[in-house]
């Protein structure tokens, strides 16, 4: 059975980090490629962040380009997502999702349960 | 710029069917989309992809009751035989360039 278990989400203050993990199995990870996708309270999802499974392509969007940094670490089935300068437009549950395929693009197959992420003074 | 567009809301009788509908942007019929949902206070599920010629392939477990199709920038979701479980908000999703785009979401309610 396909698992995906997100952590490190809390509350941290405006321009603080935090370091987002998730924890694959069920499957080989090494070839797959993974995202996160996160959902501010009440809205909608909004893509965030697309690794290839060699990690050879890595994707984000504009809106956390150059703060944030997405990861991965083959050999221990998890996926990573650091998090810098954080702002309170960045307070949603995090999710990390799994690619139907090694390639970075494509649908998402299977989606964790999320972590929230609260930026708040 | 590719963009998908949904209505915000739908509504259906129990045991009736209903056709969602995702919109893509000038310039992309081409695209395949993903459809996922998520049940009130839970993680999306993932659906089915649908391609432009219509074809669709489901997610593990996924019903009969769900189905794919398309014409031209449209990619539609029909779901039948609606139980109260379907309530949900439901998402379409693409890719392309550098990047994914999600639609705006369509709140299922069924009545």
């Amino acid at each position: 059975e396909v698992q995906l278990v997100e952590s490190g989400g809390g509350l941290v203050k405006p321009g603080g980090s935090l370091r987002l993990s998730c924890a694959a199995s069920g499957f080989t990870f090494s070839t797959y490629s993974m995202n996160w996708v996160r959902q501010a309270p009440g809205k909608g999802l909004e893509w965030v962040s697309s690794i290839s499974s060699s990690s050879s392509y890595i994707y984000y969007a504009d809106s956390v380009k150059g703060r944030f940094t997405m990861s991965r670490d083959n050999a221990k089935n998890s996926l990573y997502l650091q998090m810098n300068s954080l702002r309170a437009e960045d307070t949603a549950v995090y999710y990390c999702a799994r690619g139907v395929n090694d390639f970075w693009s494509g649908p998402l197959d299977y989606w964790g349960q999320g972590t929230l992420v609260t930026v708040s003074s | 710029q590719l963009v998908l567009t949904q209505s915000p809301s739908a509504s259906a009788s129990l045991g009736a069917s209903v056709k969602l509908t995702c919109t893509l942007s000038s310039g992309h019929n081409n695209y395949a989309i993903a459809w996922h949902q998520q049940q009130p206070e839970k993680g999306p599920r993932y659906l089915m992809k649908v391609n432009s010629d219509g074809s669709h392939s489901k997610g593990d477990g996924i019903p009969d009751r769900f189905s794919g199709s398309s014409s031209g920038a449209e990619r539609y979701l029909t779901i039948s035989s609606l139980q109260s479980e379907d309530e949900a908000d439901y998402y379409c999703q693409t890719w392309g360039g550098t990047g994914m785009v999600f639609g705006g979401g369509t709140k299922l309610t069924v009545l």
